[in-house]
């Protein structure tokens, strides 16, 4: 089982930042949070992952709360090509754990 | 680089028939790993090479899912005999390093596999 929850779907307007939040309560310490996401007809894409701390790339930013119970993938100016199915996973980086792909959300850019 | 590359990318077989599926990973990485996702099941890892042994093929629904991958560059997931409730999308992916250290995994287009 997926070790995540996520909203099934949300909505964003275009050009607004998008907040996809994952709660992730029973996160062991070693474990990493990892988000990819999923293109119509494409196969997943990773985004970003983080630890503890915030982290920023071209194309998100990852924010983490400090008990790590939680965390928000934000896309800070959402564009039409955004729309996808976005998955919050979590998993360790040095264990022979599996990439478990819950049922992510479906994030919906609206013109 | 080309990225993952599979073949074919649609497939319409039926009942019965063998069925199999190529993948390229991207050259230079030594983990590759095949996933199946339909509607009801979402995405579920299937089995995963590295350094083209296969490691944990625990994901594979039946005896009649097969994969191999006879050297660096090539890898393939074999169906006989497919059935109607093989049809799904089957992504391969492939990571530059081994499994136990993490590094993002580069999915291809995927196959879409349709048995009647």
């Amino acid at each position: 089982d997926a070790k995540t929850t996520q909203p099934p779907s949300m909505d964003c307007a275009e050009g607004r930042a998008a907040n996809l939040p994952c709660n992730h309560s029973t996160i062991s310490g070693n474990e990493y949070v990892y988000w990819y996401r999923q293109i119509h007809s494409q196969g997943p894409q990773y985004i970003i992952h983080g630890l503890k701390n915030n982290e920023t790339n071209e194309m998100a930013s990852l924010i983490i709360t400090e008990d790590r119970k939680s965390s928000t993938l934000i896309l800070p100016h959402a564009t039409l090509r955004d729309t996808a199915v976005y998955y919050c996973i979590v998993r360790a980086a040095n264990r022979d754990d599996k990439i478990i792909f819950g049922k992510g959300t479906r994030l919906h850019i609206l013109p | 680089d080309a990225g993952v590359i599979q073949s074919p990318r649609h497939e319409v077989t039926e009942m019965g028939q063998e069925v199999t599926l190529r993948c390229k990973p991207i050259s230079g990485h030594n983990s590759l790993f095949w996933y199946r996702q339909t509607m009801m099941r979402g995405l579920e890892l299937l089995i995963y090479f590295n350094n083209n042994v296969p490691i944990d093929d625990s994901g594979m629904p039946e005896d009649r899912f097969s994969a191999k991958m006879p050297n660096a560059s090539f890898s393939t997931l074999k169906i006989q005999p497919s059935e109607p409730r093989d049809s799904a999308v089957y992504f391969c992916a492939s990571t530059p390093t081994g499994y136990l250290t993490y590094n993002e995994q580069f999915f291809g287009p995927g196959t879409r596999l349709t048995v009647l």
